[in-house]
Order: C-alpha cells, then sequence, then structure tokens
C-alpha cells in the first residue's frame, strides 16, 4: 500500500533551520501540503501545493519538492515553531487521501 | 469568515454508534468536499472519509468501510460522520476539514473527542 515516511523527530536550536523531509512514491504526480499541529488544538495548514504559504502563515515556513521527496523548511525556528508536523498528499488517482506519520519540532 | 463547528464530546459503550456533526459557515457549503479525520490519543492522523456536500457523494477509506457513514444537509449547511460498532480502538478526536477532493485541508473544525469505554 501507498505510504508517506516522515522522520519520527527533528530537533534545531532557536534561529537555526529545520529540515522535515516526506518521501512518498506517487509524490513526483501529487502534491504535497504540510499541516502544523500543536498540543490539544487542530491541525493548520502551513504548505499546500509543494512551495505555497497560505496567508498568515510567516515567512520562514517554506516548502520544496524533488522527485518522491517533499520537503517542509524553517528559517530561523522560533520556540513558538514547537509542534507536530504532518505531510499529506494522494494516490496516483488523487481518490485515497495519506498522511505521513509525523515529524515531532523540537527547539532545544 | 470561514467556521467549522463540531458537536460536543461523546462517551459511548463498545457495540454502540456515535455521530458527530460539522456546522460550517462563511462559504458555499457546496463548493468543497467535507473531509474526517481522526486522531487517536497519542497518535497521529488518520483520513476517513469525505462527502462531497454539492452531490452528496462519499469515499470512504478501506479501514472504515462498512462502519462509517458520511451525510449532509445543505439546507443547514451542515454534515455528519457517523461511526457504529465501536470499539476501545474508536476512542479519538475526530474532526471535519473543508477541502478539494483529497487535499488542500484549510479549514479545521475544532475536534470532537469521543471515548469509547464499558
Amino acid at each position: 500500500s501507498y505510504e508517506l515516511t516522515q522522520p519520527p523527530s527533528v530537533s534545531v536550536s532557536p534561529g537555526q533551520t529545520a529540515t522535515i523531509t516526506c518521501s512518498g512514491d506517487a509524490l513526483p504526480k501529487q502534491y504535497g501540503f504540510w499541516y502544523q499541529q500543536k498540543p490539544g488544538q487542530a491541525p493548520v495548514m502551513v504548505i499546500y501545493k509543494d512551495t505555497k504559504r497560505p496567508s498568515g502563515i510567516p515567512e520562514r515556513f517554506s516548502g520544496s519538492s524533488s522527485g518522491t521527496t517533499v520537503t517542509l523548511t524553517i528559517n530561523g525556528v522560533q520556540a513558538e515553531d514547537e509542534a507536530d508536523y504532518y505531510c499529506q498528499s494522494s494516490d496516483r488517482s488523487d481518490t485515497l487521501v495519506l498522511f505521513g506519520g509525523g515529524t515531532k519540532l523540537t527547539v532545544l | 469568515q470561514v467556521q467549522l463547528v463540531q458537536s460536543g464530546a461523546a462517551v459511548k459503550r463498545p457495540g454502540a454508534s456515535v455521530m458527530v456533526s460539522c456546522k460550517t459557515s462563511g462559504y458555499t457549503f457546496t463548493g468543497f468536499y467535507i473531509h474526517w479525520v481522526r486522531q487517536a490519543p497519542g497518535q497521529g492522523l488518520d483520513w476517513m472519509g469525505r462527502v462531497n456536500p454539492d452531490t452528496g457523494g462519499t469515499n470512504y477509506a478501506q479501514t472504515f468501510q462498512g462502519r462509517v457513514t458520511m451525510t449532509r444537509d445543505t439546507s443547514i449547511t451542515t454534515a455528519y460522520m457517523e461511526l457504529n460498532m465501536l470499539t476501545s480502538d474508536d476512542t479519538a478526536v475526530y474532526y471535519c476539514a473543508r477541502g478539494e477532493i483529497s487535499s488542500n485541508f484549510d479549514f479545521w473544525g475544532p475536534g470532537t473527542p469521543v471515548t469509547v469505554s464499558s
């Protein structure tokens, strides 16, 4: 079955750059989306269609795509960015919705 | 502004059913899909399925086929998710989210905690 694979955890110091990857066989054909979830809250979309940032999301959040991997980059990480991050995409037929397992970003 | 407001927390016995509602406002209800996503305690996001508010058409994740029903009432711009034959494994927070057919979940409800316990 088709899966999206993320690292379970990433740790960075404040001001550094955090990079979270997401791999999946259908990603060359389908867009990747990224959601931030803080404890006790609903997810919030931070990147859509691989590279686009919704209004209200800080410019330090960016996305990229290459082959079977999409990447979320947070430049100049702040303490408030500590959260779980989930990538999301769909299968090749655009029928099934898939989420990665999530990456816990820890700001040291 | 776009809002999705969900029904309150529920406690159910094993074998029972639960229905969660998702009242929407601030946009054209029939213009976007409503997806349901659940999150078990300490776990990740699990897509359950979607309803097309325009046609009523549904698609369910294989995990929930035969046990879940998603409907909508266009007159009150509300979507519903009913899950049957509950077990303790169904204890989770259930979210509704507005989106396109398989992505772009730009607005989410606050979540509805469902606890299944004897």
